[in-house]
């Protein structure tokens, strides 16, 4: 399979833990984007790397979260000290340039108990 | 950040039915609007990228609209499938933005 691929697909942890979530992208895309999605609404975009470098970030990733592409392949985003209102799917996309279409993994679901 | 509003949130049709759904969207300095479908369990899936006013495409029973200037586009389902069950999402894109900024989506349901 050549998509986007994300692990874990689920992730239950309890308050106060950290959790981290990978996302492994279409291998000739250079952009790679996390967007967040809670029930009954649409993706919420987070944060984006051009290759390694980490060009944007929503006022949504607090400084609990972190998001690391270090060769500019994989992506990871790190939640520490989980609280319930992180609990949402997390979403990971791809795409060959700004403006071209952005291909999504399967998601994340995380649940905070 | 755009204000992207999608309707209906939810619709109940049965099969065989023909649908449509909205999506408005911001018109200042558009760029392209996404649709994508996302099937529970799944990736979303990109339907259609829009660029042109007047736009419109075709996939399956499955079609788009596009009105930039009044920014607006409309998704047509033709005789709906129970398989046709999904969020269906959009998603404009402005000159400025580098990224997605959805709807809250219409989640579809065809009954068998």
């Amino acid at each position: 399979d050549t998509g986007v691929s994300q692990n874990p697909r689920h992730k239950i942890t309890k308050r106060g833990q950290n959790v981290t979530f990978r996302c492994d992208p279409i291998s000739e895309h250079n952009r790679l984007y996390w967007y967040r999605q809670t029930l009954g609404q649409g993706p919420e975009f987070l944060t984006y790397f051009q290759n390694e470098a980490q060009l944007e970030k929503s006022r949504l990733l607090s400084d609990r979260f972190s998001a690391e592409r270090p060769k500019g392949s994989f992506s990871t985003l790190e939640i520490q000290r989980t609280e319930q209102g992180d609990s949402a799917m997390y979403l990971c996309a791809s795409s060959l340039a700004r403006h071209n279409e952005q291909f999504f993994g399967p998601g994340t679901r995380l649940t905070v108990l | 950040i755009l204000n992207v509003e999608q309707s209906p949130q939810s619709l109940h049709v049965q099969e065989g039915d023909s649908t449509n759904f909205t999506c408005s969207f911001p018109s200042s300095n558009f760029y392209a609007l996404h649709w994508y479908r996302w099937e529970t369990a799944k990736s979303p899936e990109a339907l259609f990228v829009m660029t042109l006013n007047g736009d419109e495409k075709k996939k399956g029973r499955i079609s788009a609209t596009l009105n930039t200037k009044e920014g607006y586009s409309y998704l047509y389902i033709k005789g709906s499938q129970p398989e046709d069950s999904a969020t269906y999402l959009c998603a404009p894109h402005n000159n400025a933005g580098n990224m997605l900024t959805f709807g809250g989506g219409t989640r579809l349901m065809v009954k068998p």
